[in-house]
């Protein structure tokens, strides 16, 4: 089964405006990662959140976990037309196991 | 540049050809992946590798098959694949197998397949 899923799936703004993503996950997780894809070229990490961590800042990047809702939400500030790209969570289940990714966010930022 | 380089960035093949994806990542790390992703689905984790074994096979069909000859490359051989194989296939590694810890991972700029 997924174990992540980001919300909402596609998502349009003016530039400067601020993008906020958000992901759910079923079980429960080590640590819970953030990678963005600009289109048809490879994953990037962007951050990383342990699950004894409620936020975390990157930059412009701001990200915040919800053990108990089993939730986390990625804020990117002042918007630019490069932030363009597909935003997907990954989430590390137990010890040993793999990566789960969810279906990403797709975000448009328009100039 | 991540530090992992796949090749052909593309390929065309045909039903009956065969042909393999290369990957190669320079940063030391002791696990590998093969990713398979396809137009609206989730990244699909296909194999994993650590220390060249493999550890990992989500239920593959044959017609896709591995090999990691040293901890610094991975191949993904193709042979008589479907229409449906058509997607663009990633390959990452990672300090350690999984992601417990710091482990973070590191993508290449992936193979675009294409089946006809």
């Amino acid at each position: 089964s997924q174990q992540g899923e980001e919300d909402p799936q596609a998502l349009s703004i003016q530039e400067g405006e601020n993008a906020t993503m958000n992901c759910s996950y079923k079980t429960s997780i080590n640590n819970l990662q953030w990678y963005r894809q600009n289109s048809g070229r490879g994953l990037v990490h962007l951050i990383l959140i342990r699950s004894n961590e409620r936020e975390k800042h990157s930059g412009r990047l701001r990200v915040t976990l919800d053990t108990s809702k089993k939730s986390s939400s990625l804020l990117i500030t002042a918007s630019r037309a490069a932030d363009t790209a597909s935003y997907f969570c990954a989430t590390v289940p137990h010890y040993g196991q793999n990566f789960v990714f969810g279906p990403g966010t797709r975000l448009s930022v328009l100039p | 540049e991540t530090g992992v380089t796949q090749t052909p960035r593309h390929l065309v093949m045909g039903m009956t050809n065969k042909k393999s994806l290369k990957c190669e990542q320079h940063l030391g790390h002791n696990a590998m992946y093969w990713y398979k992703q396809s137009a609206k689905k989730p990244l699909e984790l296909m194999f994993v590798y650590s220390l060249e074994e493999r550890v990992e096979n989500n239920s593959v069909p044959s017609r896709f098959s591995p090999e990691c000859p040293n901890s610094s490359h991975l191949f993904l051989h193709l042979h008589t694949l479907q229409p449906e194989d058509s997607a663009l296939y990633l390959c990452a590694s990672s300090q350690e197998v999984g992601g417990w810890g710091t482990g973070e991972l590191f993508f290449g700029e992936g193979s675009r397949l294409t089946v006809l």
